[in-house]
């Protein structure tokens, strides 16, 4: 059971604009910064967006992402198949000290 | 840039210890939080634990009886011991370079940089 709730999976078709939701609560999303991360299987997890909505450099901006009060979500614009992967939400949770992962969303481009 | 290459057994025994060890390449160790993270069969990321380039260490609580973190600066390494495994410790194990800051109450952590994983596998 993760502390940070996502929907498992998430579809759409090329050049179409989609959103993944993370819902939190006071104690993380409410209170601190959200990130980002896109998962490949069988590679290195990637960082997409950190703190609400710094894209690293590299990240193409058809990825943003928003927050509003204990909920956060990552929109991708203009998808594309190479854009099919897991995203996982992160924060910073106070109750638990440290930080805390959704537990993913598997995006599939049709 | 900073590369991250984990290595570790690939397959335990019920009860045994889990060493994994994480090595930095392309960069200094300096002013990072060094984090494991999990990723069991059909789950997703779960947070293990992280030590500051100084020393200092945070463990997840569910799992915090069984871990112990540390670094070695002069080997570029980062370790992780995981006590008496068992089939639900079986996963994917990722190391990852951390930035943490605070102010005015609110915290910013993320994990820029990333290994691709050793899979670990607990069974009799």
């Amino acid at each position: 059971q993760s502390v940070l709730t996502q929907p498992p999976s998430a579809s759409g078709t090329p050049g179409q604009r989609v959103t993944i939701s993370c819902s939190g609560s006071n104690s993380n999303i409410g209170i601190n910064t959200v990130n980002w991360y896109q998962h490949l299987p069988g590679t290195a997890p990637k960082l997409l967006i950190h703190s609400d909505n710094q894209r690293p450099s590299g990240v193409p901006d058809r990825f943003s992402s928003s927050k509003s009060g204990t909920s956060a979500s990552l929109a991708i614009s203009g998808l594309q198949s190479e854009d099919e992967a897991d995203y996982y939400c992160a924060t910073w949770d106070d109750n638990l000290s440290g930080p805390v992962f959704g537990g993913g969303t598997m995006l599939t481009v049709l | 840039q900073v590369q991250l290459q984990e290595s570790g057994p690939g397959l335990l025994k019920p009860s045994e210890t889990l060493s994994l060890t994480c090595t930095v390449s392309g960069g200094s160790m300096s002013s990072y939080y060094w984090n494991w993270i999990r990723q069991a069969p059909g789950k997703g990321l779960e947070w293990i634990a992280y030590i500051y380039y100084s020393g200092s260490t945070n463990y997840n609580p569910s799992l915090k009886s069984r871990v112990t973190i540390s670094l070695d600066t002069s080997k570029n390494q980062i370790s992780l011991k995981l006590k008496s495994v068992t089939a639900a410790d079986t996963a994917v194990y990722y190391c990852a370079s951390g930035d943490f800051w605070s102010g005015s109450g609110v915290h910013y952590y993320y994990m820029g940089v990333w290994g691709k994983g050793t899979t670990v596998s607990v069974s009799s």
